[in-house]
């Protein structure tokens, strides 16, 4: 079956860096691409952006644009989100999802994981 | 920036139907997805490309869309379907995403 396998809990300091991964299994990664989506604390889902397993390309939220950086490894079918500066508010569940390439919605998500950003 | 609006809470008895709306500009051309997130666990797609459902999601959720406006219908919403639903769309240059700042339904 399709899963998604989120890296573990991660609790950075205020201008570090964080990277989640998101292992694929189940299905052709390359036929399909990863979005990733946080949610803070008691607040609603917000998307980030998203990358395409196939040729790489990406998209990000503008408000992220500079401090993301979405990659894959086709080897070993997993993609990866990097998020530099890292402030308080980023505290969230960040969770990646399979984002079907025809419509760019999500179908399949992973658990999510939780980044702590506190001094 | 684009935004999409739901109203905050909807609250119907068991058997009823729950309706979730969600009003964006750029719904008129481009489609509407809903998910499903109950309390502490990932996000589901209930309906995608305005109307159409998931294999494995119940009859009873269907979406419909007409001008700025997209709506998710829960025919006959029982206690399991409490959760907040969120719709996902897309700006009219097709580039920036968003979702919805969520409904929270209760079926009580």
């Amino acid at each position: 079956q399709v899963q998604l396998v989120q890296s573990g809990a991660e609790v950075k300091k205020p201008g570090a860096s964080v990277k989640v991964s998101c292992k694929a299994s189940g299905y052709t990664f390359t036929s399909y691409g990863i979005s990733w989506v946080r949610q803070a604390p008691g607040q609603g889902l917000e998307w980030m952006g998203w990358i395409s397993a196939y040729n790489g390309n990406t998209n990000y939220a503008q408000k992220l644009q500079g401090r993301v950086t979405m990659t894959t490894d086709t080897s070993t079918s997993t993609a990866y989100m990097e998020l530099r500066s890292l402030r308080s508010d980023d505290t969230a569940v960040y969770y990646c999802a399979r984002l079907r390439v025809v419509g760019h919605y999500m179908d399949v998500w992973g658990k999510g994981t939780t980044v702590t950003v506190s001094s | 920036s684009y935004e999409l609006t739901q109203p905050p809470s909807v609250s119907v008895s068991p058997g009823q139907t729950a309706r979730i709306t969600c009003s964006g500009d750029a719904l008129p051309k481009k489609y509407a997805y809903w998910y499903q997130q109950k309390s502490g666990q990932a996000p589901v797609l209930v309906i995608y490309e305005d109307s159409k459902r998931p294999s494995g999601i119940p009859e009873r959720f269907s979406g419909s869309s007409s001008g700025t406006m997209a709506t998710l219908t829960i025919s006959g919403a029982q206690v399991e379907d409490e959760a907040d639903y969120y719709c996902y769309s897309t700006d009219s240059s097709g580039n920036r995403w968003v979702f919805g700042g969520g409904t929270k339904l209760t079926v009580l």
